[in-house]
């Protein structure tokens, strides 16, 4: 099965900074990844797919880039509603694991 | 609008057996494949089961092999998850998730989550 390492596990950040989080693979799963955004309570949010295409209706601040094994998520411009947990996932071959998840703090 | 409704959470007993089901509506549900997902309390999202469009294929984690069954009724629109010889460690809010296999592989639906509690 292939492993998703997602770093960091928490990350202090305030409104109007950069933050980039990483997700590697144990394996090359091409461009199979996904990102997705929860908050308390409520189901996660596809955020991109296909590493680094943007979702319907997803503020553009979010980035995905990466291929092969190593990814990133850069959210630009930290806004209010971005204090979330954002999970990897790769869609590569079953199981479709997910990172261990970042949660992005108020400084 | 597409809307997808978890229900048969509960608190049972270790060893114990509990159904799982959700109503999918808004889309055409026999065109996608479905995806239960749980996680834990306080804990990260962990894929669980995939089942193809017309419930040929089916896909499990290796921690429920053997114990979880996912099925689909296409007519009734509806999706479930089968769990026997529960544990503790299935203590999770489990979610449905509608899975676009092709072309992009993403779940861009999800449910409310329903609440499983494995105690004695």
């Amino acid at each position: 099965d292939i492993q998703m390492t997602q770093s960091p596990s928490s990350v202090s950040a305030s409104v109007g900074d950069r933050v980039t989080i990483t997700c590697r693979a144990s394996q090359h799963i091409g461009g199979w990844l996904a990102w997705y955004q929860q908050k308390p309570g409520k189901a996660p949010k596809l955020l991109i797919y296909a590493a680094s295409t943007l979702q319907s209706g997803v503020p553009s601040r979010f980035t995905g880039s990466g291929s092969g094994t190593d990814f990133t998520l850069t959210i630009n411009s930290l806004q209010p509603e971005d204090f979330a947990t954002y999970f990897c996932q790769h869609a590569n071959s079953f199981p479709h694991t997910f990172g261990g998840g970042t949660k992005v703090e108020i400084k | 609008e597409v809307q997808l409704m978890e229900s048969g959470g509960d608190l049972v007993q270790p060893g114990g057996s509990l159904r799982l089901s959700c109503t999918a509506s808004g889309f055409t549900f026999s065109d996608f494949w479905m995806t239960w997902i749980r996680q834990a309390p306080g804990k990260g999202l962990e894929w669980v089961a995939t089942i193809k469009k017309d419930g040929s294929e089916k896909y499990y984690v290796d921690s429920v092999k053997g114990r979880f069954t996912i099925s689909r009724d296409n007519a009734e629109t509806s999706l479930s998850l089968h769990m026997n010889s529960l544990r503790v460690e299935d203590t999770a809010v489990y979610y449905c998730s509608r899975y676009e296999e092709t072309p992009r592989r993403l779940l861009n639906y999800w449910g409310q989550g329903t609440l499983v509690t494995v105690s004695s």
